[in-house]
């Protein structure tokens, strides 16, 4: 089974940079996504890590650690759409199914 | 990004009745996945059905879930019998071709809009 912690809630003033972490215990690992969700919407994509480092993507950066089990999610330069939640989770290795974490809510403040 | 549209957006039932709702993705694809996420909750994985068979299901997908690709493109999910906490947002996922970042392949998992559910 797959167990993902990732804090509940974060609060950041528009412009600034947040960073949201991520830690998972796994029996399978076969990489790691971000998703963006609005409230009463479908996750969007933002990343994927399946290597230890950094992938960066514009605004957004995401990093992995496998040896620690832990992620974050960068968000810089932050804007007032930013405010969402972001949901980490982790791939299967046999099917890829994804297993998410409760995700964590932003709160971009002007 | 691929395309997966899913029907209907919304849909209210009666308790005991039952329900099929629709994913379309636009092109082919190998493996399709059903979630859902409890207003509140976590999105919890369902189904993955893979070469047309089911490929692994939760916990949850009991006797009275059921997937199908009846036409070969239209991907549904039946719950045969509703109950009042079936209610939730059902979303439909695909994993398209990998594609080649730096890193390797990159196995991407797109999500349909979702269907929300509402049992009364």
């Amino acid at each position: 089974g797959q167990n993902i912690d990732q804090p509940t809630e974060m609060t950041a003033t528009e412009g600034a940079i947040v960073q949201i972490n991520c830690t998972y215990q796994t029996s399978g690992f076969n990489g790691l996504f971000w998703y963006q969700q609005h409230a009463g919407e479908a996750p969007t994509f933002l990343s994927y890590n399946v290597l230890d480092g950094l992938e960066e993507k514009g605004r957004f950066s995401s990093f992995l650690s496998r040896s620690k089990g832990y992620s974050y999610l960068l968000l810089k330069e932050l804007q007032m759409k930013d405010s969402a939640s972001y949901l980490c989770a982790v791939r299967d290795y046999d099917d890829y199914k994804l297993s998410f974490g409760a995700g964590t809510t932003v709160t971009v403040r002007a | 990004e691929p395309e997966v549209t899913q029907t209907p957006s919304h849909q209210v039932t009666q308790m005991g009745q039952e329900v099929i709702l629709r994913c379309v993705p636009i092109s082919n694809h190998l493996y399709f996945y059903w979630y859902r996420q409890i207003l509140g909750q976590k999105v919890e994985f369902l189904v993955s059905f893979y070469n047309n068979e089911i490929s692994e299901k939760s916990e949850i997908f009991d006797d009275q879930f059921s997937v199908e690709r009846p036409d070969g493109s239209n991907f549904t999910l039946k719950i045969r019998s509703t109950k009042l906490e079936d209610s939730a947002m059902y979303f439909c996922a695909i994993n398209p071709a990998p594609t080649s970042t730096q890193g390797g392949l990159t196995y991407e998992q797109y999500f349909g809009p979702g269907t929300r559910l509402t049992v009364t």
